[in-house]
């Protein structure tokens, strides 16, 4: 079965926190992507990750790739307010072959 | 650049009901999919098409059905919709069919339906 599991589900943090969302998957995958969706919004790309060993980094959020490990980490580096959303990691089975399988998500929240 | 184009953006039926949600791209993409969203599930997979005149079913395609109108239109239809289709409606578009290599998925605005 293909699964991918997400955890936390929610987090809830000071500004100026570090931590990290983790994204495990079920089977074999060189794909990997993370999404960010606002309250009632779409998704919108973050990240591609293509590789073992992939590496991706854009401001505060930087993620990475252990395919033999099957697990991805999103890390947030002292958080401000405007990174409060939720995060999605979706995995590229089969090459694609089913389109991505999404994790359930981890609502963000970062307070002052 | 529009990207992703879905209508409506709200609906309301009851039980019993039918209606069609649809998605246009100017992408030029070969690829688009629809997916529901439910709190705590995260998205799924309803349905998909690769390429122009092929659909094929996702994780969730029971009470849907789908019309790949021509390349930059994809529809979803409820021929007799029930509340546990209550949900948000995504569409998707990618340039390459799946397990054709990588491309990113473009998500339009989404559809809100509830079914009473």
């Amino acid at each position: 079965e293909l699964k991918v599991e997400q955890n936390p589900l929610f987090l809830s943090m000071q500004e100026g926190k570090n931590y990290t969302i983790y994204c495990n998957y079920s089977t074999t995958s060189d794909r990997l992507y993370w999404y960010r969706q606002d309250p009632g919004k779409s998704l919108e790309s973050l990240f591609v990750l293509l590789s073992n060993g992939a590496v991706k980094q854009e401001g505060r959020l930087m993620a990475s790739l252990d395919t033999k490990a099957r697990l991805s980490t999103l890390h947030i580096t002292a958080a401000v307010h405007d990174l409060s959303a939720t995060y999605f990691c979706a995995v590229d089975f089969r090459g694609g072959a089913d389109g991505l399988t999404f994790g359930k998500g981890t609502h963000l929240i970062i307070q002052p | 650049n529009a990207g992703v184009t879905q209508t409506p953006k709200f609906q309301v039926l009851k039980t019993g009901q039918s209606m069609t949600l649809q998605c246009a791209q100017d992408m030029n993409h070969n690829s688009m999919y629809w997916y529901r969203q439910d709190p705590g599930m995260g998205l799924r997979l309803i349905y998909y098409s690769a390429s122009e005149g092929t659909t094929d079913k996702g994780e969730v395609p029971n009470g849907y059905n789908v019309s790949r109108l021509n390349k930059r239109e994809f529809s979803l239809r409820l021929e007799s919709a029930a509340p546990s289709q209550t949900s948000v409606y995504f569409c998707a578009s990618s340039e390459r069919p799946p397990g054709q290599g990588w491309s990113p998925l473009h998500f339009g605005n989404g559809t809100r339906l509830t079914v009473t």
